[in-house]
C-alpha cells in the first residue's frame, strides 16, 4: 500500500467553479500534511500545509485534514485560469511522500 | 533571492552510458533532498542530506545509483550504466534545516531520457 493514494484523474472546470481535490494516507503517525502545485516543466512549490487535523484557509484556497478518516482535502473557491497546474498532496518527516497529482485545467 | 537551481535541465543519453545531475541548493540550506519523478507520477524520494552526510538513501533504486554532497552545499546525482527505466524528471529540494515542519523548495528538475 502506498503511503498517499491521490486519484490521478484530470479536472476540468470553468472559471468561477469550486475545485475539490482529496488525497488519503496509510499511516497514522503523520501530523504534517501539504499540498504542492506543479506548473507544465516546473518544480512543485509549497501552496498550503496543515498540521494535525482541521481546516486552514488562505484566500481562495482551504485544507482540510481528518486524521480519523486520514482523508486531507484541498479546495479551490471562485478557481481562475492561473489555477491550471498539477496539485500534488504529501504529507511525511523528512523523506516526503506524495501522491500522484490531479492536472487541473480551469476554462475561462 | 535565487531558488534551488539544476542542472542541467535536460539530458539526453544512451543506454549505458554514466550521467551526473547537479544541484546548488538554497544558500545557507542544510537539509538537501533528490526525488524522482516519472511521466505522471508524484515525486517518489531517492536519498536526503543533512550538511554532508547522507542520512536516508533508501529510496535509490539500485546501486547503480550514486549521491553525494562532499562540502554540504553542492549536491551530485550519478547514475551509472543507465537504463531506459531511468528517465524521469530527478528533482532537488532543499530546506532550511530537518523536520517535518521545514518546507522544502523545489528545483525545476532535471529531465532525463535514456534512448
Amino acid at each position: 500500500q502506498k503511503e498517499v493514494e491521490q486519484d490521478p484523474g484530470p479536472l476540468s472546470v470553468p472559471e468561477g467553479a469550486i475545485v475539490s481535490l482529496n488525497c488519503t494516507y496509510s499511516n497514522s503517525a503523520f501530523q504534517y500534511f501539504m499540498w504542492y502545485r506543479q506548473y507544465s516543466r516546473k518544480g512543485p512549490e509549497l501552496l498550503m500545509y496543515t498540521y494535525s487535523s482541521g481546516n486552514k484557509e488562505d484566500g481562495r484556497f482551504t485544507a482540510q485534514v481528518d486524521k480519523s478518516s486520514k482523508y486531507i482535502s484541498l479546495f479551490i473557491r471562485d478557481s481562475q485560469p492561473s489555477d491550471s497546474a498539477t496539485y500534488l498532496c504529501a504529507t511525511g518527516n523528512n523523506r516526503l511522500a506524495f501522491g500522484k497529482g490531479n492536472q487541473v485545467v480551469v476554462i475561462p | 533571492g535565487a531558488g534551488v537551481s539544476q542542472s542541467p535541465r535536460y539530458k539526453v543519453a544512451k543506454r549505458g552510458q554514466d550521467v551526473a545531475l547537479r544541484c546548488d541548493p538554497i544558500s545557507g540550506h542544510v537539509s538537501l533532498f533528490w526525488y524522482q519523478q516519472a511521466l505522471g507520477q508524484g515525486p517518489e524520494f531517492l536519498t536526503y542530506f543533512q550538511n554532508e552526510a547522507q542520512l536516508d538513501k533508501s529510496g535509490l533504486p539500485s546501486d547503480r545509483f550514486f549521491a553525494e554532497r562532499p562540502e554540504g552545499s553542492v549536491s551530485t546525482l550519478k547514475i551509472q550504466r543507465t537504463q531506459q527505466e531511468d528517465s524521469a524528471v530527478y528533482l532537488c529540494a532543499s530546506s532550511l534545516s530537518q523536520g517535518f515542519k521545514e518546507t522544502q523548495y523545489f528545483g525545476p528538475g532535471t529531465r532525463l531520457l535514456v534512448l
